[in-house]
């Protein structure tokens, strides 16, 4: 069965400092990887997706980048972190097209100081 | 361009029905529903495609009407579980992503 990891589950980081989330899938072969970020109370909101490896589509122009050098991996990255950067990152994954269910990671919980 | 849902919030006691609307401005193939309890991810409760397929999951249904561009989700008879919150997520034909709605905050009291 497939499974995917998140982490880490929590972190606090300072303004100005890097940050990188892994995400890993389990189980499954080239799916579509995508990272979301929710901010407290808020909906989901897409950051990056993929559908192959070295293949990064990016939604919101930002202080964040986007990986993916494995096929079941996919990493989030910031060389700068910024206060609006808090929230929960969540993975998730699709096997073929956006027709299909997602399935999400659970998640990881960022807090900006 | 997201979704909107409405209501963003609806408080009921066990055994009531609720309805969640989800509307785009643009032409959709397919919607998604998910529920998030607090501090966990989205799981996903189901998938209606273009045709007006209406399908269920225990006392959870929906429909999909797709020359309105809006799907329902109908709680029947809630149950304490149903709490949480509910997201609508379209998307467009040939489209690798979902665009998903702000949320409908569902909180059933005993």
């Amino acid at each position: 069965s497939q499974t995917i990891h998140q982490w880490p589950a929590t972190l606090v980081q300072p303004v100005g400092s890097p940050l990188s989330l892994e995400c890993t899938v389990e189980g499954t072969s080239n799916p579509n990887l995508y990272w979301y970020r929710q901010a407290a109370g808020r909906g989901l909101q897409l950051l990056f997706y993929s559908v192959g490896i070295g293949q990064i589509s990016s939604e919101v122009p930002q202080n964040l980048s986007a990986s993916r050098p494995q096929d079941r991996q996919f990493i989030l990255s910031s060389k700068k972190l910024l206060l609006s950067d808090s929230g929960f990152y969540l993975c998730a994954w699709v096997e073929g097209s956006s027709y299909n269910e997602q399935f999400f990671g659970p998640g990881t919980r960022l807090t900006v100081l | 361009q997201q979704p909107v849902q409405s209501p963003q919030a609806v408080i009921l006691r066990e055994g009531e029905d609720a309805v969640i609307n989800c509307s785009s401005s643009k032409a959709l193939y397919s919607v998604h529903w998910y529920r998030q309890k607090h501090g966990e991810a989205p799981v996903f409760l189901m998938i209606l495609l273009k045709g007006g397929e209406q399908k269920g999951h225990e006392k959870i249904s929906a429909s999909f009407n797709e020359k309105k561009q809006q799907s329902s989700l109908y709680l029947t008879a809630s149950q304490l579980s149903y709490s949480g919150t509910y997201f609508c997520g379209t998307a467009k034909p040939n489209d690798y992503k979902l665009s998903f709605g702000a949320g409908t905050t569902v909180t059933v009291r005993a």
